[in-house]
């Protein structure tokens, strides 16, 4: 298994459609984020958890819920997504949220596709 | 000004150049530095990271930070077009600066093409 598996891989959704996004880490870390990249911006940080408390939250729309039922599993739940909302979601772990143990490790991502 | 200004390019080299990518910031707090390759429709992968200043070897990499000229570089020796990606810097300021908490912040990447 490599370090952090993200499924699906891709995903195509109506905007009344309620689907979620899994993230796995195996890597033994205690943080766990959840990334927004769209073409031709930066990546924009949407939540961050820490030993499973969300510690922060960047101003991300309701229609995005995230869950940490433990220090391995992160999920995105999306419903009623805007055509806006396609992009490329990212999960990331790290051994901790700050300093040195920010380093954080990357998942393949899923490409969300909202028509 | 941005905290992490990063070249967009993109940038074309043939196969076998040496290769030049930087990063320019402007907070004095960050103090580990990150090199991250991101394929096409791939999640980024972590190259190298260093700590404060000075320079860091892997292979054909080497990672350069200059803390006076707030200015990090990552170099490419003998480039294949395997190295055909879009590079990201980031940066980590210390627990709790300006109330960041030690968030990982990204420059916008770089897209580099090696020509056969």
């Amino acid at each position: 298994e490599t370090g952090v598996t993200q499924t699906p891989r891709h995903l195509v959704m109506g905007m009344t459609n309620k689907k979620s996004l899994k993230c796995e880490q195996h890597l033994g870390h205690n943080a766990m984020y959840w990334y927004k990249q769209s073409a031709k911006k930066p990546l924009e940080l949407m939540f961050v958890y820490s030993l499973e408390e969300r510690v922060e939250n960047n101003s991300v729309p309701s229609r995005f819920s995230p869950e940490c039922p433990n220090s391995s599993h992160l999920f995105l739940h999306l419903h009623t997504l805007q055509p806006e909302d396609s992009a490329l979601y990212l999960c990331a772990s790290s051994q901790s949220p700050t300093g040195s143990g920010n380093i954080q490790y990357f998942g393949a991502g899923t490409r969300l596709s909202v028509l | 000004q941005k905290e992490v200004e990063q070249d967009p390019g993109p940038l074309s080299v043939p196969e076998g150049a040496i290769v030049s990518l930087n990063c320019t910031y402007s907070n004095s707090a960050f103090q580990y530095f990150m090199w991250y390759r991101q394929y096409s429709r791939k999640g980024p992968e972590l190259l190298m990271y260093t700590y404060s200043s000075g320079n860091k070897e892997d292979g054909r990499f080497t990672a350069q930070v200059d803390k006076s000229s707030k200015y990090i570089s990552l170099f490419i020796r003998d480039s294949q077009p395997s190295d055909s990606a879009t590079y990201l810097c980031a940066m980590i300021t210390m627990w709790n600066y300006g109330g960041s908490q030690g968030n990982l912040i990204f420059g916008k990447g770089t897209k580099l093409s090696v020509k056969p």
